[in-house]
């Protein structure tokens, strides 16, 4: 069974740069996934979808500042210039068929 | 703009039946595969179930197969999740999602605001 496998939580600084990563299971790392960004008590809103090669797709009205890049089974969600409002849980997401599975999100703290 | 409203959401007592809906707007529903993901308190996100564009593919979580089932009424741009033999452990906020590209199981582009269901005597 596929999984992914994130960070629990994470930290940087206001104005600083974080890469958050998402760890495909063994033997999958040609799969493409999400990101997707909860702030709290909100719902979670997608921020890009992430391909095997680097190449990525935002969603409508995500700022430059989120970029994704891509390193055998590694996934990752850089954010620079980081704001107060990027504090916040992040999940990766990928799928096949029969399933769609999430990593257990890495909370954001900004310092 | 792509809008999905989730409803349905309630108190139940352990054993009872929930049935919830998502209405979909600003896209034509009928191209795209939805999607069911839940969240219990202070946990992460679960993925329950998908529903092919004309409903014919459909698959779910081993957590719920055999109690929740997903539908789809294309002539009314909803999504359906009838949930039966509800448990405590399936306390959680419900949300509807869109996939990102038509026809075809994907990422998931578009999310829902999620509807609260406590299963609690």
């Amino acid at each position: 069974q596929l999984a992914l496998t994130q960070s629990p939580s994470a930290s940087a600084s206001l104005g600083a740069s974080v890469k958050l990563t998402c760890t495909l299971s063994s033997g999958r790392s040609n799969f493409a996934i999400t990101w997707h960004q909860q702030r709290p008590e909100k719902g979670p809103r997608y921020l890009m979808k992430l391909n095997s090669d680097g190449s990525h797709t935002k969603g409508d009205g995500i700022p430059d500042r989120f970029s994704g890049s891509s390193s055998g089974a590694e996934r990752y969600l850089t954010i620079s210039s980081l704001q107060s409002e990027d504090e916040a849980d992040y999940y990766c997401q990928t799928w096949g068929t029969g399933f769609g599975v999430f990593g257990g999100g890495t909370k954001l703290t900004v310092l | 703009q792509v809008q999905l409203v989730e409803s349905g959401g309630d108190l139940v007592k352990p054993g009872g039946s929930l049935r919830l809906s998502c209405a979909a707007s600003g896209f034509t529903f009928s191209d795209y595969y939805m999607s069911w993901i839940r969240q219990a308190p202070g946990k992460g996100l679960e993925w329950l179930s998908y529903i092919s564009s004309d409903g014919t593919i459909i698959y779910y979580a081993e957590s719920v197969k055999g109690r929740f089932t997903i539908s789809r009424d294309n002539s009314k741009n909803s999504l359906f999740l009838q949930m039966n033999s509800l448990r405590a452990e399936d306390t959680a906020v419900y949300y509807c999602a869109r996939v990102i590209s038509s026809s075809a199981w994907t990422g998931l582009g578009y999310w829902g605001q999620g509807t609260l269901v406590t299963v609690s005597s």
